[in-house]
């Protein structure tokens, strides 16, 4: 079975402190994710990488960056969190099945971070 | 831009009833489809997946969904819900072709009433 691993499953941050959110998979999958998940919302996409040491912007990416040194870690950082930062992270990743785009996203336990 | 719209946010069932979750997509290629479940408490995890092939795909916990090309919608079913389905359900999208992200929706959320 694909784990996905997430290094917290609760944190809590004060309003300027630089998070770091870790993830490890164990697949030898190329794609990894960072969603944010919040009620009514649904998931968003914040970056992603299909690769080590590449990344492409999702749809939220503005106050976080990401870093992908080894294949199976993936890394999420909130430069400076903030209150509006308050929410459930998710990590995800697939293994790249080519054009077809049938890959299968495998999620990790998520993080709730909490921005005081 | 590609969407993908879930009808019911709210859905309270009793036990025994039965379940259609809507999910529509705005995409005219070739798609991948997939419903995800997250249990309260616990990680999302695939509930079916359907590429190609028999539209009506079986998944776990007797649930399955039918892909309507023509209607552009994967519906999620089953027959007879347990309290123990209640949970957040989630339908997502992937054009082949494209690149290797998942075009989600909102999310339904399942209460079962014992």
């Amino acid at each position: 079975d694909v784990k996905v691993t997430q290094s917290s499953r609760y944190l809590v941050k004060r309003t300027g402190e630089k998070v770091f959110l870790e993830c490890v998979q164990d697949m030898d999958h190329e794609n990894m994710f960072w969603y944010r998940q919040d009620p009514g919302l649904g998931l968003r996409l914040i970056y992603f990488s299909y690769d080590v040491k590449m990344k492409e912007k999702g749809d939220i990416p503005e106050g976080y960056s990401v870093s992908r040194e080894k294949k199976e870690r993936f890394s999420l950082i909130l430069e400076s969190a903030s209150t509006n930062q308050t929410s459930m992270y998710l990590c995800a990743s697939s293994l790249y099945s080519g054009t077809s785009g049938r890959d299968t996203q495998y999620f990790g336990p998520g993080t709730r971070l909490t921005v005081l | 831009a590609q969407s993908v719209s879930q009808h019911n946010h709210h859905v309270i069932l009793s036990e025994a009833a039965s379940l259609e979750l809507g999910c529509n997509y705005s995409y005219g290629g070739t798609v991948n489809l997939f419903w995800y479940v997250q249990y309260p408490g616990q990680h999302l995890q695939l509930l079916l997946k359907y590429f190609s092939g028999d539209p009506l795909v079986k998944g776990i916990k007797g649930f399955e969904a039918e892909f309507i090309k023509s209607k552009f919608s994967f519906n999620l079913r089953k027959p007879s819900v347990q309290w123990s389905d209640t949970a957040e359900y989630f339908c997502a999208v992937n054009a082949a072709g494209n690149n290797r992200k998942l075009i989600w929706g909102l999310g339904t959320s399942l209460a079962v009433n014992p």
